[in-house]
């Protein structure tokens, strides 16, 4: 069975101040990594995906997240936040194996970027 | 580009009523998806639809719901009759491709069941 532990229900982050949102998985076999963001009113949005490659992977809006496969983590990052940053954040994971595309998904991180 | 549209937006019905729900994806995506999010907790998976067939249905809850996507192209979702724990948000995706893995998710549809 495959998992997604996002241990902060709520993160809170100055403007300007670099941000970090964590985001830890359990799967079965080579992990596909996301991670979806959802404002107010509106549907998840991607942000970025892992899939092969270079462990750092830049996504929208000048965010970033790094696989890390020795601790299972893959938390997403950004140098600098903005206000219009604050919103729901979602990781999620499936096996890159065959058979099931289900993604599965944390319980979503509230990210508050202070003005 | 059009994106995933979900109808309606909002559905507000009493317990034992029936309720639809409509997916249109992406014009050209074979894969359709449905999730839902029940208050606060994680984002679940329901089903996933290649053209009109259904590739995996193992996180449909009960059989009181009832997925279609006829000619393969816009899906519909029924809940017959409708529970006070089915309130939430029901999410549809599709992706054209099951390698790179990414799915465009559409606004949602939140059901209150009261």
């Amino acid at each position: 069975a495959q998992s997604v532990a996002q241990p902060e229900d709520q993160v809170n982050v100055a403007e300007g101040n670099p941000l970090t949102v964590k985001c830890t998985y359990s799967v079965s076999g080579n992990p596909y990594l996301f991670w979806y963001v959802q404002y107010p009113n509106r549907g998840l949005q991607f942000l970025l995906k892992y899939i092969t490659g270079d462990n750092l992977v830049k996504g929208s809006y000048g965010f970033e997240a790094e696989f890390n496969k020795s601790q299972t983590s893959f938390h997403l990052k950004k140098p600098s936040a903005l206000v219009s940053d604050s919103a729901l954040y979602f990781c999620a994971v499936r096996t890159s194996g065959a058979g099931s595309y289900q993604l599965t998904f944390g319980k979503g991180t509230k990210l508050s970027v202070i003005p | 580009e059009a994106g995933v549209t979900q109808f309606p937006s909002h559905s507000v019905i009493e317990k034992g009523q029936t309720v639809t729900l409509r997916c249109d994806p992406i014009s050209g995506h074979d894969n359709l998806y449905w999730y839902r999010r029940v208050m606060g907790k994680e984002i679940k998976f329901l089903l996933h639809f290649v053209k009109e067939s259904k590739q995996d249905e193992s996180g449909m809850p009960n059989n009181r719901f009832l997925a279609e996507r006829t000619g393969g192209t816009y899906s519909t979702l029924k809940v017959q009759p409708a529970e006070l724990e089915d309130s939430g948000v029901y999410f549809c995706a599709s992706s054209l491709s099951l390698a790179t893995g990414r799915a465009f998710f559409g606004q949602g549809t939140r059901l209150t069941v009261v």
